[in-house]
């Protein structure tokens, strides 16, 4: 079975700051991992993805994202927020033996100017 | 040239009628998916068809059944629908293989039963 956490429903953050959203995982094989953010009234983006490799991962709008396979964690970071981050981001985990994804319940970002 | 499109957007309509919503994706995907979006935000799949085959079919009622005519359309037909019905749907479609896994996802399709 395979399951993602998300500790916060809220992130606060001032613009300029940097910012973090966490997520932890458990699969029973190797973890294939994703970001996505969703703008209010809109569909889920992808942001990010670790497969394998370097456990720093780059994406899309300056956001990162460290792989830490001991405390099975895959954090969102940005160095420097802006009031444009503001939305619900989700991290999902699939299994390489799975033929799914699985999300957690999302965290929503807000970025005060 | 949108990669991932629903139609209709917004859908309302009173309980116990038939609905369908659309959904094409022009990104060249083998796999596509149908998610539910409560009022809390939370993501909950529901179906996944690849290469037209169902491959994954949550614990959802019967009154829902997902159609695949091809690898670039997956629709959603509901039956009698109900008050619960209401939420936000998904359509969503990725690779299946080569390390991708990455999800695509349409705009959503906005269903209030009355």
């Amino acid at each position: 079975a395979q399951s993602v956490a998300q500790p916060e429903d809220q992130v606060n953050v001032a613009e300029g700051n940097p910012l973090t959203v966490k997520c932890t995982y458990s699969v029973s094989g190797n973890p294939y991992l994703f970001w996505y953010v969703q703008y209010p009234n809109r569909g889920l983006q992808f942001l990010l993805k670790y497969i394998t490799g370097d456990n720093l991962v780059k994406g899309s709008y300056g956001f990162e994202a460290e792989f830490n396979k001991s405390q099975t964690s895959f954090h969102l970071k940005k160095p420097s927020a802006l009031v444009s981050d503001s939305a619900l981001y989700f991290c999902a985990v699939r299994d390489t033996n799975a033929g799914k994804s699985t999300f957690g319940d999302g965290t929503t970002l807000t970025v005060k100017p | 040239d949108t990669a991932v499109s629903q139609t209709p957007k917004y859908l309302v309509t009173q309980m116990g009628n038939d609905k369908s919503i659309k959904c094409e994706q022009n990104l060249g995907h083998d796999t596509m998916y149908w998610y539910k979006q409560d009022s809390k935000k939370f993501l909950k799949i529901m179906f996944s068809y690849n290469n037209k085959e169902l491959i994954i079919n949550e614990t959802v009622p019967n009154r829902f059944s997902p159609k695949s005519p091809d690898k670039a359309h997956l629709n959603l037909h509901i039956n009698s629908l109900e008050l619960g019905d209401s939420a936000v749907y998904f359509c969503a479609s990725s690779r299946s293989s080569g390390g991708g896994y990455e999800q695509y996802f349409g705009p959503g399709t906005r269903l209030t039963v009355t």
